[in-house]
This record gives structure tokens, sequence and C-alpha cells, in this order.
């Protein structure tokens, strides 16, 4: 496996739940990022925290909201979303956000929303 | 703003065949580039980069990827595909400080 690790790796809410992702990695990297896949869409980057420090948003919707609490764990709290944002979620890590190293791949959360 | 374009959405080759999987980038300054592969219900897995250096990058798997300059191009090939290399090939690229900017990704297949 690549070492990060993502929980639940399937997830079904309504639309007024509240719920978490979670994502840790074991690899002693600074950098942790978080991306949506849809079917027949690129691969989104959403949002970057290198050093513990957030350094990206990629124009995302406040129902989703990051916590970075340390650079092995990062979570993505979700309220009130919508259908179309049913994807499969990944986590991803670096050793730093340089952009000269590999990120590396949580094996996703498959979102459903109802 | 970077971008990256896989022009196929589908390549079959028979096993044993070479294979290439194409990807043409456009940023403003010096490259970065990446291939991952993803497998069914997995995450994305690292193949090789390009940072600097010798233009032909060998990666995991038995893989390679060629960066021309001129032709802004970083197409990955293998000399003998196997049926396991049947999977979606994402090329990615960024510059300087920008974030990462992944392909919609190339479904290989490779028939027995």
């Amino acid at each position: 496996e690549t070492g990060v690790t993502q929980t639940p790796r399937h997830l079904v809410m309504g639309m007024t739940n509240k719920k978490s992702l979670k994502c840790e990695q074991h690899l002693g990297h600074n950098a942790m990022y978080w991306y949506k896949q849809s079917a027949k869409k690129p691969l989104e980057l959403m949002f970057v925290y290198n050093f513990k420090e957030q350094t990206e948003n990629n124009s995302v919707p406040s129902r989703f909201s990051p916590e970075c609490p340390n650079s092995s764990h990062l979570f993505l709290h979700l309220h009130t979303l919508q259908p179309e944002d049913s994807a499969l979620y990944l986590c991803a890590s670096s050793r730093d956000g340089t952009g000269i190293y590999e990120q590396y791949f949580g094996p996703g959360t498959r979102l459903t929303v109802t | 703003a970077q971008s990256v374009a896989q022009p196929e959405d589908q390549v079959n080759v028979a096993e044993g065949n070479p294979l290439t999987v194409k990807c043409t980038y456009s940023v403003s300054g010096n490259p970065y580039l990446f291939w991952y592969v993803q497998y069914p219900n997995r995450g994305l897995q690292f193949l090789l980069k390009y940072i600097t250096g010798d233009n032909l990058v060998k990666g995991s798997y038995g893989f390679e990827a060629e960066f021309n300059k001129s032709q802004t191009s970083f197409h990955l090939k293998k000399p003998s595909a196997l049926v396991s290399d049947s999977a979606l090939y994402f090329c990615a690229v960024r510059d300087g400080n920008t974030p990462l900017v992944f392909g919609k990704g190339t479904r290989l297949s490779v028939i027995a």
C-alpha cells in the first residue's frame, strides 16, 4: 500500500447530514491534499496544506470544510451537500508542497449524496 | 495557466506489443511532469516524473517517458505490454508555484 489511509471507504449521506472524511499518512510528509474525482471529469484539486497551513483553496464551496491538525492527519468536514457532490474523494501527501515531489494517494472515499 | 491534454480516451494494445499513452502540456515556465496510474477501486499510484535533467525518464513497472520540449509532450511508453498494465493513466503538470493539474485520463486495455 501507499502509506496513506482514508476512512470511511464508502459513505452515503442525506443532504441535511453532517459527516467527516479522515485521511492519515504514515510517510513523514509535510504536504497533504484533497481531490475530487467525478466520472468523466479530470481530477479536481480542492485543498492543499503545507506544514499544516492551507496554501490552496480551489474555489471550493463552503459546504466543504478542511481541517489539518498536524502534518499526518487531514479531515474534510461535509454539511448540507448536494447530489452533484457525489464522487470519489482522494487524499494525497507529498514530502512538501514545492511540486518537485510525487504525491502518494489514499484509496479514496466513495461518497453518495441522496 | 497550465493545462494538460491526453488526446485518447482509450488505447487498446495486444499483450507483448509496445504501448504509448500520449500527453501534451502547456505551461508558462519550466514544467514538472508526472505520470500516475489508477487501478479499479484504488487511488492513484506514481509511475515517474520529469523535473530536470535527462529527457528520458524511467519509472516503475518498466514504464518510461520522454520529455520533448519542442513538441511540449511527455508520452508514456513501455516496450512490451502486459495484461496487468490495463488501468487508467493520468498525466499531470505544474510549473513553479502553481498547483498540479491532471489530464482527464486514458484507459489502457491490454488484450491477451
